[in-house]
């Protein structure tokens, strides 16, 4: 299954400042998924990103404040903006992995606003 | 929308058997994959149903009732290590997961 790199591992942000998490996979994929996990809770999907094209977002989460790119077919990031202590949280990507083997996550993003 | 149901949290002992149960309601299915995840890690894959019946690898099975919008998961023989949380994630017709809120699972000596 895919091998994703994601970057960077945790940051410490000041409020109202933007930071942009990366992932790298390791093989062409056509779609990546974009989460957020806050303390304690389990996954909420951010949005879906098509090499090509713009971004889908889930109800509650809009371009302004989680930008998307999507260049290339093993590459994309996420931006997480004008930061406030809310947007505290672990931030995953995902890429669907060959045959059944299910969804690969990168190894997270924790951020924390301060 | 998606509503997911799974209980928040089951403790056992070790070399114990746990069914950890999911409801769910999706506008359209395409599957349900389980993952275990551990504190301060990324989710691991653990089983994917997409038909009817039972699926089994190892230690783990999982069910599926596509009529019923039913899936639980069955960990056998316990070990410390399996101390996790366990997420139930239906998939929509576009292929995106939404996850349950997860299952603490607790396994004491």
């Amino acid at each position: 299954s895919a091998v994703i790199s994601q970057k960077p591992s945790r940051d410490i942000c000041q409020r109202g400042t933007s930071l942009t998490i990366q992932c790298q996979v390791d093989s062409q994929v056509t779609m990546m998924f974009w989460y957020r996990q806050q303390p304690g809770q389990s996954l909420t999907l951010i949005a879906t990103a098509n090499q090509g094209s713009e971004a889908t977002y889930e109800s509650g989460f809009v371009i302004d404040k989680f930008p998307i790119s999507r260049p290339n077919l093993t590459f994309s990031t996420l931006t997480v903006s004008n930061m406030s202590p809310e947007d505290s949280s672990i931030y995953l990507c995902s890429v669907e992995a060959q045959g059944r083997g299910g969804y690969t996550f990168g190894s997270g993003t924790r951020l924390t606003v301060v | 929308g998606q509503n997911i149901d799974q209980p928040t949290e089951m403790t056992a002992t070790e070399g114990a058997i746990v069914q950890i149960n999911c409801t769910y309601q999706t506008s359209g299915f395409n599957g349900l994959f389980w993952y275990q995840q551990h504190a301060g890690e990324a989710p691991t894959f653990l089983s994917y149903n997409v038909l009817d019946g039972l699926e089994e690898k190892g230690r783990f099975s999982s069910f599926l009732s596509r009529s019923k919008g039913y899936s639980y998961l069955l960990l056998k023989e316990l070990q410390m290590k399996d101390s996790a949380s366990y997420l139930c994630a239906p998939t929509d017709s576009w292929g995106k997961l939404q996850f349950g809120a997860g299952t603490q699972v607790v396994v004491t000596p």
